[in-house]
């Protein structure tokens, strides 16, 4: 069974743009959650979605969204861009709820900010 | 939400040798998981042990959760166990998702 994969694995990016990651499950799993890692910040939850709703959000501002569409299949975008943006971007999927299951994740995605 | 505490930060060992990495919560958690992060970026799902012993090969993992701590074994290191280890857990209730330690960078020197 294929694992996680997310498109694109690299992305750079000027300040003020936005941009849309993807991210697809393993075949079956309901759940995709979405994180990003920063030497500074570590990795930090960012939102989930299960079953095309999203369940779960962390701490971030308004500029990043998500969404989820029937086949599971999710996207993360940012909007106006700023360099502290810049981070590996990564998604897990699961059967049930991230919360309650084992997570898989994706190779993700490295977004630099110029 | 919960905090994780992850130590050693920093581990350099032999080839061979074994290492215990440990993980302590703030508060009682219901998901746990530990991770092996590769060179390029990738997490490794290693266990899914909110309690009790696993074993995987060389890898095994303890929880203890009525006092908010887990452990990571490694035995016979090889350099392919090279990168950083994280957990992550989740204590309920909340809107977060996995709060993730800041890891445990391992080097295993040939």
């Amino acid at each position: 069974k294929a694992g996680v994969t997310q498109t694109p694995r690299y992305l750079i990016k000027t300040r003020g743009q936005q941009v849309t990651l993807s991210c697809s499950p393993i075949s079956g799993h309901r759940s995709v959650s979405w994180y990003q890692q920063t030497p500074g910040q570590g990795l930090q939850f960012l939102f989930e979605y299960f079953s095309e709703t999203q369940r779960n959000k962390g701490n971030f501002p308004g500029r990043f969204s998500g969404r989820q569409f029937s086949n599971s299949r999710s996207e993360m975008n940012v909007s106006t861009l700023e360099l502290g943006d810049s981070a590996l971007y990564l998604c897990a999927s699961s059967w049930l709820t991230g919360t309650t299951d084992t997570q898989y994740f994706g190779p993700g995605t490295r977004l630099t900010v110029l | 939400g919960i905090q994780v505490e992850q130590s050693p930060p920093d581990l350099i060992l032999q080839e061979g040798a074994n290492s215990t990495l440990r993980c302590n919560f703030s508060d009682s958690v219901n998901n746990l998981q530990w991770f092996h992060q590769n060179p390029w970026g990738q997490l490794i799902n290693l266990f899914y042990i909110p309690s009790g012993t696993k074993q995987n090969g060389r890898l095994s993992a303890t929880t203890v959760a009525t006092e908010r701590y887990s452990l990571l074994y490694i035995s016979s290191s090889q350099t392919t166990d090279s990168g950083v280890y994280f957990c992550a857990g989740y204590s309920g209730g909340g809107a977060d998702g996995l709060t993730f330690g800041k890891g445990t960078h391992l080097i295993i020197q040939p």
